[in-house]
């Protein structure tokens, strides 16, 4: 596709509930990074793929995150029992190889009700 | 701790004048400085980026400075348009970190009245 393409948009979600967001990289991609972004804030890094290993996870704020990119293109974000505080806008970017710019997606806005 | 501090929280400027947003940084091995633009509802786009050999540098009405000795640098927006009515991010990266992740300050909610 043109870009990164995120989704859903948005996703509301019960305190306790699974969620999963999707990530789908510019073809051709080897970099993707997962970022999350609180309401007013600047986006924090979260995770961070080339090809399908997972090389830095060491954003990922607890055990309830977990990240995968098994084919080393579509990249899936998945927060287990989620709680309020998980309530953000999650962008996932992408770069043709390390160090090169890194294209944004639209965000995915997570709100735990 | 928060490596990258960006001020002011927002700006309001006229049409025609100069936007100044300013960021500072703490690791010294940060050696490559973008600065982003985000639109509501859209993610972050790159306008523009600098690394530390290089004092300043300008794209179209964009300019950004930079200050090693001070560990600070900076965005100009000249002739300021009401379309670059928009939440603005500094960041910094490691370039030999693995996989270059990014470090965001906390943004510049930036005004241009008409």
């Amino acid at each position: 596709g043109a870009g990164v393409s995120q989704s859903p948009r948005y996703k509301v979600a019960k305190r306790g509930q699974d969620v999963a967001l999707r990530c789908d990289p510019i073809s051709g991609h080897v970099s993707l990074f997962w970022y999350q972004q609180a309401l007013g804030q600047g986006p924090e890094f979260l995770t961070y793929f080339q090809n399908e290993a997972q090389l830095d996870k060491s954003g990922l704020p607890s055990d309830r995150f977990f990240a995968e990119r098994p084919e080393g293109s579509v990249s899936t974000l998945k927060i287990q029992r989620t709680q309020q505080e998980d309530s953000a806008v999650y962008l996932c970017a992408s770069s043709s190889y390390r160090g090169s710019e890194a294209f944004f997606g639209q965000g995915t806005r997570l709100t735990v009700v | 701790q928060q490596q990258v501090k960006q001020s002011p929280q927002s700006l309001i400027v006229q049409k025609g004048g100069i936007s100044i947003i300013n960021c500072a940084y703490e690791n010294t091995a940060f050696d490559y400085f973008p600065w982003y633009q985000q639109f509501p509802g859209k993610g972050p786009a790159l306008l523009i980026a600098i690394r530390p050999d290089v004092s300043e540098k300008k794209e179209g009405r964009f300019t950004i400075s930079f200050n090693k000795s001070a560990k600070q640098f900076s965005l100009h927006i000249m002739d300021s348009q009401p379309g670059d009515s928009a939440t603005y991010f500094c960041a910094a990266r490691v370039s030999q970190s693995a996989g270059n992740k990014l470090t965001f300050g906390g943004g510049t909610r930036v005004l241009v009245k008409p």
